[in-house]
């Protein structure tokens, strides 16, 4: 199973754009980057999916370079709702094993 | 559209007493199904998960089990309760590998 590393805190302010990058070293062929938004007492939350390249949607973005052993999620312009846990997983089969995340805070 | 439901939301229980959490999708079939438990301040650990009705696998060994009855719904289970057993109890669901999962609200779980 591909782990995932992650920063496991970071900060910005509002309005800024905030990348985090996460590595997975060991990622299979078939394999699909995933990232998730957790609340506090709250499930996580489904953001993006990619597999190689860029991958857009309404909230975030995906970066992946060929070689796939990492990937950056980066948000846009984010605001004080943004601040919450960032999960990046690695997914390929049915477990679908979690790291520890991401605690990322904006500031006002 | 699919939904998951969780419960009870929170719960309060003495050590050595039993647990039941029940999870239950609706909208969909044959649901990959999930039982996560997360301590305060760190990420969710897969205890159980199920890729059909009667089959479940165990990723941690404890004092607790899963069933699946019915092709959308989960059970957690213990026989005695432990002090370590609390945490936030998550249900998920999806449709198979590299698929969006969706999570329930969670129980909050105390045992005292």
């Amino acid at each position: 199973l591909a782990k995932t590393t992650q920063p496991i805190s970071m900060d910005s302010y509002e309005g800024q754009e905030v990348n985090i990058t996460c590595s997975h070293n060991n990622i299979a062929t078939n394999d699909y980057i995933t990232w998730y938004q957790q609340f506090p007492s709250q499930g996580p939350r489904f953001i993006i999916q990619g597999y190689k390249t860029k991958v857009t949607n309404e909230v975030a973005s995906l970066f992946i370079p060929a070689d796939r052993k990492s990937s950056t999620l980066s948000l846009p312009r984010v605001s004080l709702s943004d601040t919450a846990v960032y999960y990046c997983l690695v997914d390929s089969n049915y477990q679908l094993i979690w790291g520890a995340g991401t605690k990322l805070i904006i500031k006002p | 559209s699919q939904t998951i439901h969780q419960w009870p939301a929170t719960l309060v229980q003495p050590v050595g007493s039993p647990l039941s959490l029940e999870c239950t999708v609706e909208g969909t079939s044959n649901p990959n199904l999930y039982w996560y438990r997360q301590a305060a301040g760190r990420g969710l650990q897969l205890l159980f998960y199920s890729v059909g009705i009667g089959q479940i696998s165990s990723e941690v060994p404890q004092n607790l089990s899963a069933s699946r009855p019915q092709d959308r719904q989960f059970i957690l289970s213990s026989k005695k309760l432990l002090l370590s057993d609390s945490g936030f109890y998550l249900c998920a669901w999806r449709k198979g590998p590299n698929t969006e999962a969706f999570f329930g609200q969670g129980t909050r779980l105390t045992v005292v």
